[in-house]
């Protein structure tokens, strides 16, 4: 099993929908959470930091975190074609070293 | 956030042949590291580099493969030696990024696309 599983898409919805990505992860360990955007031929680009459990809210994006259930979540509101990447959760435990474990990533569509 | 620059963007190499990547970052940081993001696949981490020290390498990754230096605070290199096809994939470097009192996420550079014949 994976330390951390993202269904890999393709998801295509229409412009202005509401978006819900989604990540689970095995190592209780976890304490910060992150969401990348990747733009074709880019690297990824830092969306949203979060620490342990709760909320976090940033203009159209929310990023929620569930600890006792291993799941986080990435929304988008009001979905615009500008949107369309691959969207990569992370996570980490807080250690020495820093390292990041990634999922595979969402490949997102957003229709015009 | 920090700006990374990496060289070169992308090439095309022959097998058996080495690569050298570099990686500029704007400000003096503590931790770089090295991913490669093949098709399909997660980012994994290939090694781990500290100013002053020699880096530290990922399960399944040995530095006579992918020898880094590390100079000084704003600058590393990644070869990738003795290439072969399966070698061909986006390398990245990252650096640590202080938010919220803590360092435990990483801001990107843009990549370098190898694809090796």
């Amino acid at each position: 099993q994976k330390e951390v599983e993202q269904d890999p898409g393709p998801l295509s919805v229409p412009e202005g929908a509401i978006v819900s990505l989604n990540c689970t992860y095995s190592n209780s360990a976890f304490q910060y959470f992150m969401w990348y955007r990747q733009y074709s031929r880019k690297g990824p680009e830092l969306l949203m930091y979060t620490y342990s459990s709760g909320n976090k809210e940033d203009g159209r994006f929310t990023a929620q975190v569930d600890k006792s259930s291993k799941y986080i979540s990435l929304f988008i509101r009001d979905s615009q074609p500008s949107d369309s990447a691959t969207y990569l959760c992370a996570m980490s435990d807080g250690g020495a070293t820093n390292k990041l474990i990634f999922g595979t990533g969402t490949l997102l569509a957003v229709q015009p | 956030s920090a700006v990374i620059s990496q060289k070169p963007s992308r090439d095309i190499c022959q097998r058996g042949t080495s690569l050298t990547i570099q990686c500029q970052v704007d400000s003096q940081v503590t931790m770089m590291f090295w991913y490669r993001q093949q098709p399909g696949q997660s980012l994994t981490l290939i090694a781990t580099a500290n100013q002053g020290s020699e880096a530290t390498y990922e399960s399944g990754f040995v530095i006579d493969k992918f020898p880094i230096s590390r100079p000084n605070l704003t600058f590393s290199t990644l070869t990738v030696s003795n290439m072969s096809p399966e070698d061909s994939s986006i390398y990245l470097c990252s650096v640590e990024a202080l938010l919220g009192g803590n360092t435990d996420t990483q801001y990107f550079g843009p990549g370098t696309r190898l694809t090796v014949l």
